[in-house]
């Protein structure tokens, strides 16, 4: 079985500061691609960053970055310069070739940036 | 077009009422998904859709019965649905499980069961 831990249910962070957002995991395969997405307030969700778990480097897209430590099955998200638009739920998710593309959410980690 | 649209944004029914939603991509993705997702919640899956074949079906009750009819098209019909079905519901496709397999997800539709 796949599970998708998020232990951080609410966080917020000053504008222009820096944010960790933590997910652990926990499955049996090999092959396993993991995601963050995010959700703003009453908009569409949208991929933030992805791993592939073969991949050793860290994923980095602009100012999002993953700390991806395979042995701990942990997949960590930080924002930098924190965005006032980076106001959103964020959710990891897990996929395995196994689960027919099957999605395994996180419970959600809502995030606010204070201006 | 890294688009997926869903029709309506908003609908309102009576449990008496049967209504569709609509979700439609053009990127060429083989594998389609309908999320049922309540406030602060995560998405909760309902049914995959894998080369227009229901490849899983999440014991969804039988009021929601969703349909194919071609690679770019999916459908969730309701009927005879209860209040707690009010929810947003997502649709989102990809490929299936290969080099990408992230999902695109739609703007959903918010329904209101009466």
């Amino acid at each position: 079985a796949q599970t998708v831990t998020q232990s951080q249910p609410e966080m917020s962070v000053q504008e222009a500061e820096t944010v960790t957002l933590s997910c652990t995991y926990d499955t049996s395969e090999s092959n396993y691609y993991l995601f963050w997405y995010k959700q703003p307030p009453s908009r569409q969700m949208i991929l933030v960053i992805r791993q592939e778990a073969y991949k050793q480097q860290n994923a980095t897209e602009n100012r999002f970055s993953v700390n991806f430590q395979k042995a701990a099955k942990s997949f960590s998200l930080k924002i930098s310069d924190s965005q006032l638009g980076d106001t959103a739920m964020y959710f990891c998710a897990l996929t395995t070739a196994n689960t027919g593309n099957q999605f395994y959410f996180g419970t959600g980690t809502s995030l606010t940036v204070i201006p | 077009d890294t688009e997926v649209t869903q029709t309506p944004k908003h609908l309102v029914m009576g449990m008496t009422n049967k209504k569709s939603l609509k979700c439609e991509q053009h990127m060429g993705h083989r594998a389609m998904y309908w999320y049922k997702q309540k406030a602060k919640k995560p998405p909760e899956l309902m049914f995959v859709y894998s080369y227009e074949k229901l490849s899983i079906n999440e014991s969804v009750p039988s009021r929601f019965s969703p349909e194919c009819p071609n690679s770019s098209l999916l459908n969730l019909h309701l009927h005879a649905l209860q209040p707690e079905d009010s929810a947003l519901y997502l649709c989102a496709s990809s490929q299936p499980f290969g080099d990408i397999n992230e999902q695109f997800f739609g703007p959903g539709t918010r329904l209101t069961v009466l």
